[in-house]
Order: C-alpha cells, then structure tokens, then sequence
C-alpha cells in the first residue's frame, strides 16, 4: 500500500518562528511536491524536486524553500513565519511520468499566530 | 498561470440522485486531465487520469469523460450515496508537467 507521510497533522506557530515540514513517502518516487490549499482557491504549488538535491520553485515560492537530501523525503521551510502563510498544506509524489496519479499525504494545518 | 475552473463550487443532492460536476481547462498543450476525491480528514485519492480526447472513465458509480478540443471534463456520479460526499479536484497537465488544479467542487449528499 502506497504511502506518503507528513510529520504532523495539525501545527501552531509564532510569527517569526522558523517552521519545518517533513514529507516521507516510500514509493521510490522520483518527484516530490509541495501545495498548500486555501479556502476557494486550488491546491498551489509551493515547491518540487525531480531528483535528490534538485528544486523548482512553483507557482507562489516566496516566503518558503525546500530541502531534498534523500530521495525519500522532501522538507518544507518557512524561514519566518507569518500570518498570511496560516493554510493546510499537502504533500505528494509521484512517479517518473507526468501522467502518473500523484499521491498526497494527509495534509499539515498550520496556524500562525 | 493557467486557469482552471470548476463548476459548481458546491452541491446538495438527495441520497439516490445522480449528479455531474464540469472542470474546465486550456485546449492547447494538453498532457492529461485529473481527478481526485479529497474526503475531509483524508488524504486526496486519484480517481481517474484521462490522456485522450473522447475518453471515458469509470469506477463503480463515478465516470469521466473528456473533451481536450473544447477543453472540458465531467465528472458523473450516478446513485449518489453519503460516502460519496467530499470535494472532488480536477487538475490540469499541460507542457509544464506540473498540475494545475481547479478550487474544486464541494459535495454534499444528503440521506
């Protein structure tokens, strides 16, 4: 059974604080994803690695960057936090072909105070 | 950025109903078209990957087709049941290779 695990699912946050968000999935996916979902609006994408070490910024990166040591797991960092980046945010991976389904995780709500 | 729209964005119906939701996207530079069901407290689940114009997809209760020339999908599902409520995504593949998702439809099936 396919798997992609986040390392919590509910977080609450000061501005300013440094917030990590970790991703592990245990498929051997090549490609790994980071969205966040907000009410009315689309699952956005944050950031994505092809590879180890590899990132491409997706459609909003300002204000987060990403770590990719292991092809397991790909880390979310919001250097400092703030208010306007209180969301859920998801996960996913997927394998080497774009038509391959992507599988998320069960999501992170974060809460900045 | 590409637009892709769903329509509604939310819907009531009747345990027993059969109901259909419409995801629209770009005509041009299309790969594949997406579905996901994403149930509250659970992870969104793939529901179908449509690549070619006129394909139709089924699962149980729940179909798709497709339609890349005029860029539209429906989503079908027929009998309606409570499990069946969830928020269902469309996401765009285009020449990018990355998705785009619609803001969803919102599913309500009442008993």
């Amino acid at each position: 059974d396919v798997k992609v695990t986040q390392s919590s699912r509910y977080l609450v946050k000061r501005t300013g604080e440094k917030v990590f968000l970790e991703c592990v999935q245990d498929m051997d996916h090549e490609n790994m994803f980071w969205y966040r979902q907000d009410p009315g609006l689309g699952l956005r994408l944050i950031y994505f690695s092809y590879d180890v070490k590899m990132k491409e910024k997706g459609d909003i990166p300002e204000g987060y960057s990403v770590s990719r040591e292991k092809k397991e797991r790909f880390s979310l960092i919001l250097e400092s936090a703030s208010t306007n980046q209180t969301s859920m945010y998801l996960c996913a991976s997927r394998g080497g072909q774009g038509t391959d389904t992507q599988y998320f995780g069960p999501g992170t709500r974060l809460t900045v105070l | 950025i590409l637009n892709v729209e769903q329509s509604p964005q939310s819907l009531h119906v009747q345990e027993g109903d059969s109901t259909n939701f419409t995801c629209s996207f770009p005509s041009s530079n299309f790969y594949a078209l997406h579905w996901y069901r994403w149930e509250t407290a659970k992870s969104p689940e793939a529901l179908f990957v449509m690549t070619l114009n006129g394909d139709e997809k089924k699962k149980g209760r729940i179909s798709a087709t497709l339609n890349t020339k005029e860029g539209y999908s429906y989503l079908y599902i027929k009998g309606s049941q409570p499990e069946d409520s969830a928020t269902y995504l469309c996401a765009f593949l285009g020449s990018a290779r990355q998705l785009t998702f619609g803001s969803g439809t919102q599913l309500t099936v009442l008993p």
